[in-house]
């Protein structure tokens, strides 16, 4: 059982907006950033959005990030088909001293 | 670029000993504390352990603790993971990770960029 909770699945048609919520709480999320994490089928994780809203170099800006309280949110739009794939967020928790994950939501387009 | 490249994964009785490693290029090893986690098949990412750029200190899971033993040799740019006493339970894949910290304005940033491309550990007799 992981320690952030994340929908097990999402789903959307091309062109539409979908958004993957992350809930944590005070000793994780409500008090350090969270990253999000983009997981192609059979590859590695690669890191897609960092600091609650910042996207790495060469990531598209339909994908964006935000965070209130405990909680934070991907929301990609323009949703295309290279887009399915496992979304994982994670953020550092001050009580493990390590850092924490969602168990990951697979994204399907229709 | 930069690469973290895994290697060391295979099968092995529970019980066993593994070693893992994780060749590092393109980025100033001695400089990140360096991190890894796991993946079950199916499952979630699951942290691992975490050592910081001298080696001095280690952390660990609680899951994993007094079994694994986190290393590196900043002269040969190589994280390791020696993992004892295995279990069922420990197979997964196995990915190394650069932790990325900024801390401005006041505010603490953590990441994990990159990733390897992960070596599988399948425990089993």
């Amino acid at each position: 059982q992981s320690v952030l909770t994340q929908p097990p699945s999402a789903s959307g048609t091309p062109g539409q907006r979908v958004t993957i919520s992350c809930s944590g709480s005070s000793s994780n999320i409500g008090s350090n950033t969270v990253n999000w994490y983009q997981q192609l089928p059979g590859t590695a994780p690669k890191l897609l959005i960092y600091s609650n809203n910042q996207r790495p170099s060469g990531v598209p800006d339909r994908f964006s990030g935000s965070k209130s309280g405990t909680s934070a949110s991907l929301a990609i739009s323009g949703l295309q088909s290279e887009d399915e794939a496992d979304y994982h967020c994670g953020a550092w928790d001050d009580s493990l001293h390590g850092p924490v994950f969602g168990g990951g939501t697979k994204l399907t387009v229709l | 670029e930069v690469q973290l490249v895994e290697s060391g994964g295979g099968l092995i009785q529970p019980g066993g000993s593994l070693r893992l490693s994780c060749a590092a290029s393109g980025f100033i090893f001695s400089d990140y504390w360096m991190h890894w986690v796991r993946q079950a098949p199916g499952k979630g990412l699951v942290w691992v352990s975490r050592i910081d750029s001298d080696g001095g200190s280690s952390v660990y899971a609680d899951s994993v603790k007094g079994r694994f033993t986190s290393s590196r040799d900043n002269a040969k740019n190589t994280l390791y993971l020696q993992m004892n006493s295995l279990r069922a339970e420990d197979t997964a894949v196995y990915y190394c990770a650069r932790h990325v910290s900024d801390y401005t304005n006041n505010v603490d940033r953590d990441w994990f960029d990159p990733w390897g491309q992960g070596t599988l550990v399948t425990v089993s007799s």
